[in-house]
């Protein structure tokens, strides 16, 4: 069975004050991990995929990484616009489901002023 | 494109009811998902369909639940009768060809059942 496991749960930065969160994952046959930002109310927004291990994507402030095992989302001199839900997935390589993502239970990000 | 378009955005109702809720896929997406989104169990998958075809339905809770993708435009989720812990947000999703692609979500519809 796929897991995705996020931590932490919540993370409260300065304004400027640089962090990573982390996506451990368990998967047979990774095809593509997904970073979502997620706003209250809000569907999720996609963000980046990663395919395989040694992959970095950036975005603005926002840079992913993944290795083998787990996924991290660094974000430098953040803002408070920054702050959101990230969420993380993977989807499996095989066939049948392959289409799903199966979703972490994401990180609450709040950046102060 | 519109995105992905999910209606009602907010439905309240009561124990016992038919719920009805819309999803209007990005036009070209073959792949249409609906999720389930709740504090305690996060964003689970009930349902997805290819070109319009229901390939896994292994999330769909109970009975009480069912999906209609008649067109490729078009799906709808349906529960009945409505529960209280049926009360989530649902989203619609949808993506495109290759199975490495990303799904693009809704803005979802809130289901509050009393």
């Amino acid at each position: 069975e796929d897991q995705v496991t996020q931590s932490p749960e919540a993370l409260r930065l300065q304004e400027g004050e640089s962090s990573s969160l982390n996506c451990s994952y368990t998967v047979s046959g990774l095809r593509g991990l997904f970073w979502y930002r997620q706003d209250p109310g809000k569907g999720p927004e996609f963000l980046f995929t990663l395919y395989s291990a040694g992959e970095e994507k950036e975005k603005e402030r926002l840079k992913a990484t993944l290795t083998k095992k787990e996924s991290f989302l660094h974000i430098t001199a953040p803002k408070p616009e920054d702050s959101a839900t990230y969420l993380c997935a993977v989807r499996r390589g095989t066939s049948g489901s392959a289409r799903q993502l199966t979703f972490g239970s994401g990180t609450q990000l709040t950046v102060l002023p | 494109d519109a995105g992905v378009i999910q209606s009602p955005r907010h439905e309240v109702t009561e124990m016992g009811q038919e719920v009805t809720l819309r999803c209007k896929p990005i036009s070209g997406h073959d792949y249409l998902f609906w999720y389930r989104q709740t504090m305690m169990r996060g964003l689970e998958l009930l349902i997805y369909f290819n070109n319009n075809v229901p390939i896994d339905d292994s999330g769909m809770p109970e009975d009480r639940f069912s999906a209609k993708m008649p067109n490729a435009s078009f799906s709808t989720l349906k529960i009945q009768p409505s529960e209280p812990r049926d009360s989530a947000v649902y989203f619609c999703a949808s993506s495109k060809g290759q199975a490495d692609t990303e799904a693009f979500f809704g803005q979802g519809t809130r289901l509050t059942v009393v």
